[in-house]
């Protein structure tokens, strides 16, 4: 399958600092990538639809100002948590859909942020 | 999108199959049933997906029932490394910003 990378994969910041997290697909092009948080023991929660070029979609309860997302290019979209606090602490998660495959969606491995 | 309901647990002996139930009975015309496995602190792994024929890829088989209403992921031969969530997850594919929205799933634990 597809692969879809992100960097870091772990991130430990201060409080009130912002944290990029970039997400990349590898071997395909995705004009649609996905942003997904998950809290321990829970499910994935949807976060936001990235469109490369446009102005992502945000689900309904997350922060646009806080969640920062920009998709510049058909192979890069990057999450920016802006003053970040403990409660952002998390695992995030990001998609990428591979038009050539049936439209399949392909995750990351995940970056986990701690917010001290 | 249609929503599904999976048990919250199963336990599959390895080397046994593991039959994992989805039911999806409001899922429409246009919509796919996808699956998807997570294992501890990793991101979902695809496995399969399909519309209303079986199907079956290197990792499992995915039986839809004739009214699509449920559908059945197999593993033929399940290994410890199969210990993980698995999600069912039906999504249409009319648009390219059709989401993929996670339910609770099923932890299939597998024993030695």
């Amino acid at each position: 399958g597809a692969v879809v990378s992100q960097h870091p994969s772990w991130v430990i910041c201060k409080s009130g600092t912002s944290v990029k997290i970039e997400c990349r697909s590898l071997d395909f092009q995705a004009t649609t990538m996905f942003w997904y948080r998950q809290f321990p023991k829970q499910s994935l929660m949807l976060m936001a639809t990235s469109n490369e070029g446009s102005k992502a979609t945000y689900e309904q309860g997350v922060e646009k100002d806080k969640f920062l997302i920009n998709h510049a290019s058909l192979t890069l979209s990057t999450l920016t948590v802006t003053s970040a606090h403990p409660e952002d602490s998390s695992f995030y998660i990001c998609s990428a859909r591979d038009l050539g495959q049936g439209k399949t969606q392909y995750f990351g491995p995940g970056t986990r942020l701690l917010v001290l | 999108d249609a929503k599904t309901t999976q048990p919250p647990s199963m336990d599959c002996a390895e080397g046994r199959a593991a039959n994992l139930p989805c039911n999806h009975s409001t899922i429409s015309g246009n919509e796919y049933v996808y699956w998807y496995r997570q294992i501890h602190s990793q991101g979902p792994q695809y496995i399969i997906h399909g519309l209303k024929n079986n199907e079956t890829n290197e990792m499992a088989s995915l039986i839809i029932t004739e009214d699509r209403k449920s559908s059945t992921l197999i593993l033929p031969h399940a290994t410890l490394r199969d210990t993980a969530v698995y999600y069912c997850i039906v999504r249409s594919q009319r648009y390219n910003t059709d989401k993929l929205i996670f339910g609770t799933g099923t932890r299939l634990q597998v024993f030695p």
